[in-house]
């Protein structure tokens, strides 16, 4: 399986303050997603970070609050920018190898909290 | 994207087997069936995929009626470390474009 790590693990920031939170593969992968998982709630989509183009958001979050990098095919940064206590709550990077299709691998995510 | 319902939670006792069915009536031709596996405080762990009929591993078996409006989790004699939140994901991951359903709480009890 694929070893994801994510930095930091837990951060707890100001209101308007920006984060920007890493994650790193320990292989080549094909397809890098970024989540989003509220307390007591479900995982929702960000965005799938794609290698060397812009992310492709899904509906209700937009790259100025939320922009992506994925310099290459290992490494991949969320920012949650302008930070409010809305924004608190577990961000999650997940990636698909090319031999695992189909198979999703999940960090262990990263908890932040907005005051 | 497919939109999945599971039951919100579920109890069992050890030893038992514990089957959980996910709704997914819009499923599109080229999705997949997958469920996850989550503790708290850790990412969602992979436990078994599925495209149509009956899908085996190790730890756990997916029925997959003909239709593929649904699936069944089925856990053989859970223990208590099974107790997580198990959750239904129905898309074409190649295509990212994949839902996570709200999930159903397994409560194993001794």
């Amino acid at each position: 399986s694929a070893v994801i790590s994510q930095k930091p693990s837990r951060d707890i920031c100001q209101r308007g303050t920006s984060l920007t939170i890493q994650c790193q593969v320990d292989s080549q992968v094909t397809m890098m997603f970024w989540y989003r998982q509220q307390p007591g709630q479900s995982l929702t989509l960000i965005a799938t970070a794609n290698q060397g183009s812009e992310a492709t958001y899904e509906s209700g979050f937009v790259i100025d609050k939320f922009p992506i990098s994925r310099p290459n095919l290992t490494f991949s940064t969320l920012t949650v920018s302008n930070m409010s206590p809305e924004d608190s709550s577990i961000y999650l990077c997940s990636v698909v190898r090319p031999i695992d299709y189909n198979e999703q691998f999940f960090g262990p995510g990263t908890r932040l909290t907005v005051l | 994207l497919a939109k999945t319902t599971q039951p919100i939670s579920m109890d069992s006792y050890e030893g038992q087997e514990v089957n959980i069915t996910c709704s997914h009536n819009n499923i599109a031709t080229n999705d997949y069936i997958t469920w996850y596996q989550q503790f708290p405080s850790q990412g969602p762990r992979f436990i078994i995929q599925g495209y149509k009929t009956k899908v085996t591993n190790e730890v756990a078996s997916l029925f997959i009626p003909a239709d593929r409006k649904s699936s069944t989790l089925s856990l053989p004699r859970v223990s208590l470390s099974d107790t997580a939140v198990y959750y239904c994901l129905v898309g074409d991951i190649d295509a990212g474009k994949s839902t996570f359903g709200d999930g159903t709480t397994l409560t194993v009890k001794p």
